[in-house]
């Protein structure tokens, strides 16, 4: 079955302590891409990433870094949470190539940082 | 740059009323156009999309027809059930993926 994976999909911790969250995906995806949910503010992408090796930041990326060293993982690191970073996560992989192509979501990660 | 904008919620109606959630979009190129479906506790999911002007998306009942000269992309469904409940994404792809800030819409039986 094609699928976006997340784990955890819940976690509460503390300020400070490092964390990460990690994404992956059985469709051979080249793009992924992590955002982040708030009421209010709909989705915020954090990073993406268009093939291995290759990362940018997207609208809201302080606070966070990524990594894709293989095709089909692309983890998010908290590297000091804040409690400013509770939120909602997904974790999204598409073909690269063709705008008509839509996004594969995770089923998400909800964290809250006390 | 490229927006989305998307009516502000939350839209509550009675079940088998018309629904219409409102997309405009902004673009300088030529994006394709779709609608996400969020139900509670799960990930965005593809509900329907239209990749150039004058095309109409559908799936389950919904429909939306991609209007260049209006720039809209305009959610509709004739008759909602309850199970329709849940939140809704417009979003474009261009050189960029963006997203409306999306609607919750509740159905009540």
């Amino acid at each position: 079955e094609a699928q976006v994976t997340q784990n955890p999909r819940y976690l509460i911790t503390v300020t400070g302590k490092k964390l990460t969250v990690t994404c992956s995906q059985n469709m051979n995806h080249e793009y992924m891409s992590w955002y982040r949910q708030d009421p209010g503010l709909g989705l915020r992408q954090i990073y993406y990433s268009m093939n291995v090796e290759v990362t940018d930041k997207g609208d809201v990326p302080e606070g966070y870094k990524v990594s894709r060293k293989e095709k089909r993982n692309f983890p998010l690191i908290l590297e000091s949470p804040s409690p400013n970073q509770t939120s909602l996560y997904f974790c999204a992989s598409s073909p690269l190539l063709g705008n008509d192509q839509p996004q594969h979501f995770g089923d998400g990660t909800r964290l809250s940082i006390l | 740059g490229n927006s989305v904008t998307q009516m502000e919620g939350p839209v509550t109606l009675s079940e088998e009323a018309f629904l219409t959630i409102n997309c405009t979009y902004t673009a300088t190129g030529y994006p394709s156009l779709f609608w996400y479906v969020q139900y509670p506790g799960e990930g965005l999911q593809l509900l329907l999309k239209a990749t150039k002007a004058d095309d109409k998306g559908s799936n389950k009942g919904f429909e939306a027809t991609y209007r260049k000269e209006t720039t809209s992309f305009h959610l509709e469904k004739g008759s909602v059930q309850v199970s329709d409940s849940a939140v809704y994404f417009c979003a474009l792809r261009d050189d960029k993926i963006i997203f409306g800030k999306g609607t919750r819409l509740h159905i009540l039986p």
